[in-house]
């Protein structure tokens, strides 16, 4: 079991920039969060996929976000035009229905941060 | 989505056990209640659920009120690495699943 991956971990860009992250789910789960998380609060919501379709998008995931899961599997989560609201630590978890309630594993996250 | 509300910060010995209070008087017949911890720069752990009756596994104990507005999580021996902010999150299947967190109770736990 190698757990929820998230690549890259750290990502430094400039205002203005694109940015994309990978999220690499626990094979066979077929729920996918994404989740950020700003210093000194709990994780947020952005959205989540049940494989390779989008269901829910929260109201904080502007139009700049945008998120995938081309084939039910890796996820990616980009941001265009990075603003410096948008530093944050970007959480993936993945989850595998067992009944009902999912218990979610994450990953280690990526840190953002927007110069 | 119903809300929790937990103490923002607790205090424990090493090796003592402690308990973490959260209510949800808001609770809906259908919700799950989920722990969740996260240590300092990792993501969150998943800890322990349960619906209505009490819940144990290798990490912990989940006692739930006979009228759901509140529920604790018990773990028996604290240990420092135990040291972490605690989540308390309503969750069900039919929201997806989503979780979303408060604040939390950071613990610290002292040698």
């Amino acid at each position: 079991d190698t757990g929820v991956s998230q690549n890259p971990r750290h990502k430094i860009t400039k205002r203005g920039q694109n940015v994309t992250f990978r999220c690499d789910p626990i094979s066979e789960h077929n729920r996918l969060y994404w989740y950020r998380q700003t210093l000194g609060q709990g994780p947020e919501f952005l959205t989540y996929f049940q494989n390779e379709a989008q269901l829910e998008k929260s109201r904080l995931l502007s139009d700049r976000f945008s998120a995938e899961r081309p084939k039910g599997s890796f996820s990616t989560l980009e941001i265009q035009r990075t603003e410096q609201g948008d530093s944050a630590m970007y959480l993936c978890a993945s989850s595998l229905r067992t009944g009902l309630s999912y218990e979610q594993y994450f990953g280690p996250g990526t840190r953002l941060t927007v110069t | 989505d119903a809300k929790t509300t937990q103490p923002n910060s607790m205090e424990s010995n090493e090796e003592e056990p402690v308990h973490l209070p959260c209510n949800h008087s808001t609770i809906s017949g259908t919700d799950y209640i989920h722990w969740y911890r996260q240590l300092p720069s990792q993501g969150p752990e998943y800890v322990i659920h349960g619906l209505t009756s009490n819940v144990n596994n290798r990490m912990a104990s989940l006692a739930i009120a006979e009228d759901r507005k509140s529920s604790t999580l018990i773990l028996h021996r604290a240990t420092l690495r135990d040291a972490a902010v605690y989540y308390c999150i309503l969750s069900h299947d039919q929201r997806g699943g989503k979780l979303i967190f408060g604040q939390g109770t950071e613990l610290s736990v002292k040698p």
